[in-house]
């Protein structure tokens, strides 16, 4: 399975925007780019996914390269509340919609 | 609507014995994923069913089983618990198994082996 890479920890500061990188080199052109999120002591929450276009919701955006290598997770106001660990993950025709965890970026919202 | 329900929400065991978690998935949903998260790590897949037939395994000894019922909930089984077996078990529900299918999952069974 194709691998990405997400710096370990991060900090930033409510009500500012915040942005999550994720290097994934090897993506092949079947592979969607997916965004959970654990909140501590919860089970993993469902953000946003996308192919090769740009994906907004109601929770976040997802910004991907032209070339599919990266792409970074947007929350556009963050809070206390979005204090968690984000994955990004990628997921194969073959594999269905297994998920393959890595070890995610931790994020600390600060007031 | 009620989300994905799993049971008991915390175990404790010692080792050697066996141990059933459940799991209810979300109404209409028909397939159910297991993972195992160790502290301070990413959850692991262990089993993903869809209709009553498993659909997947992950990288886990033949002491784990599972299966799924006509309402489509689903039993965790661990025989001949290890210390390392202690982690967060948490069950994922989704309507269909494709790649643009997102998962939903519970709040997790935290099992303990002493």
């Amino acid at each position: 399975d194709a691998k990405t890479t997400q710096p370990p920890s991060m900090d930033c500061a409510e009500g500012r925007a915040a942005n999550l990188p994720c290097n994934h080199s090897t993506i092949s052109g079947n592979e969607y780019v997916y965004w959970y999120r654990q909140i501590h002591s919860q089970g993993p929450q469902y953000i946003i996914h996308g192919l090769k276009n740009n994906e907004t919701n109601e929770m976040a955006s997802l910004i991907i390269t032209e070339d599919r290598k990266s792409s970074t997770l947007i929350l556009p106001h963050a809070t206390l509340r979005d204090t968690a660990v984000y994955y990004c993950i990628l997921t194969r025709r073959a594999a269905g919609n297994k998920l393959t965890f890595g070890g995610g970026t931790r994020v600390l919202v600060k007031p | 609507d009620a989300g994905v329900t799993q049971s008991p929400t915390h175990l404790i065991k010692t080792r050697g014995q066996h141990v059933t978690l459940r799991c209810s998935p979300i109404s209409g949903h028909k397939s159910v994923s297991w993972y195992q998260q160790v502290l301070g790590q990413g959850p692991q897949f262990i089993f993903q069913y869809y209709e009553k037939e498993e659909r997947g395994r992950g990288n886990f000894p033949d002491r784990f089983s599972a299966r799924q019922f006509p309402n489509y909930s689903s039993e965790l089984n661990v025989n001949a618990l290890l210390l390392g077996d202690s982690a967060l078990y948490l069950c994922a529900s989704s309507s269909r198994l494709s790649t643009n299918e997102k998962l939903f999952f519970g709040s997790g069974t935290q099992l303990s082996v002493l």
